[in-house]
C-alpha cells in the first residue's frame, strides 16, 4: 500500500513550457485533490474530483487543467508555465471519513 | 465559507517543554473534522491529530492533544515533552462531513512555524 504518490519530484520549465503532474492513490478513495503551496503559505486547493470523470474547479485553477479517468489517477495539466506557477504542489486523497492523504509534493520552477 | 485563523506565525519552545498552539475557525455547519497537519522541512504533509466535532471528548495521540472549544470555535493543540523532531509547520485544517455541494474540502489556516530549541 504505498499511499499517494507524485511524479516528477523535481521539475524547472521555462516559460511558455507545458507539462503534466501525475497522481496515483492505491487506497480507492472517491475524492482526490490537488493544491498548491507558495513560499511561508498555507495549501490553496486547484482543482478537485469526488469521482471518475467528475472534476470541479477550487479557490486558484487558472492556467491548470484536470482530468479523471479512473478511480486511481489524477493528472495536473500545466499549459503555458509562468513564473506565478512557481510553487509546490501536492496531491491528496480522502474517502470522506477521514483525514486527507498527502503525496510527498512537487517543486515545480519556472524560469 | 470556512474560514480558518492561525494567529501565531512563528514561535519556539525549549526542549522538553509544553507549547500550545492556537486555531480559530468560522463555520455555520455542526458536523466536521478539525485537524493539525505537520509539515517538517522534508515539506511531507503528516497529519498529527484529528477530531470530530461530535465528539466532546479531546483527542489525544501520545504526547499531542488538543483543546476543542465547539462553541468558542477553538482548536488549539498542545505539544508535550517537545522534541527536536517537533521542529515543523504545523497546520490546523477544517473539513466539513457533509459532501453536499462541496467535496471533504480542507481549508488550512496559514500555519504557525514551531522550532524546538535544545
Amino acid at each position: 500500500n504505498a499511499g499517494v504518490t507524485q511524479t516528477p519530484k523535481f521539475r524547472i520549465l521555462k516559460i511558455g513550457q507545458s507539462m503534466t503532474l501525475q497522481c496515483t492513490q492505491d487506497m480507492n478513495h472517491n475524492y482526490m485533490y490537488w493544491y498548491r503551496q507558495d513560499p511561508g503559505m498555507g495549501l490553496k486547493l486547484i482543482y478537485y474530483s469526488v469521482g471518475a470523470g467528475i472534476t470541479d474547479k477550487g479557490e486558484v485553477p487558472n492556467g491548470y487543467n484536470v482530468s479523471r479517468s479512473t478511480t486511481e489517477d489524477f493528472p495536473l495539466r500545466l499549459e503555458l508555465a509562468a513564473p506565478s506557477q512557481t510553487s509546490v504542489y501536492f496531491c491528496a486523497s480522502t474517502s470522506g471519513q477521514s483525514e486527507q492523504y498527502f503525496g510527498p509534493g512537487t517543486r515545480l520552477t519556472v524560469t | 465559507a470556512q474560514t480558518v485563523t492561525q494567529s501565531q506565525p512563528e514561535m519556539s519552545v525549549q526542549e522538553a517543554e509544553t507549547v500550545t498552539l492556537s486555531c480559530t475557525y468560522d463555520t455555520s455547519e455542526s458536523n466536521y473534522y478539525l485537524f493539525w497537519y505537520k509539515q517538517p522541512p522534508s515539506r511531507q504533509m503528516i497529519l498529527v491529530i484529528r477530531q470530530e466535532a461530535y465528539k466532546q471528548q479531546n483527542a489525544t495521540e501520545n504526547r499531542f492533544s488538543v483543546n476543542f472549544q465547539k462553541a468558542a470555535k477553538s482548536f488549539s493543540l498542545k505539544i508535550s515533552d517537545s522534541q527536536l523532531g517537533d521542529t515543523a509547520m504545523y497546520f490546523c485544517a477544517f473539513m466539513d462531513r457533509y459532501s453536499g455541494a462541496g467535496s471533504y474540502q480542507l481549508t488550512f489556516g496559514k500555519g504557525t512555524k514551531l522550532s524546538v530549541i535544545p
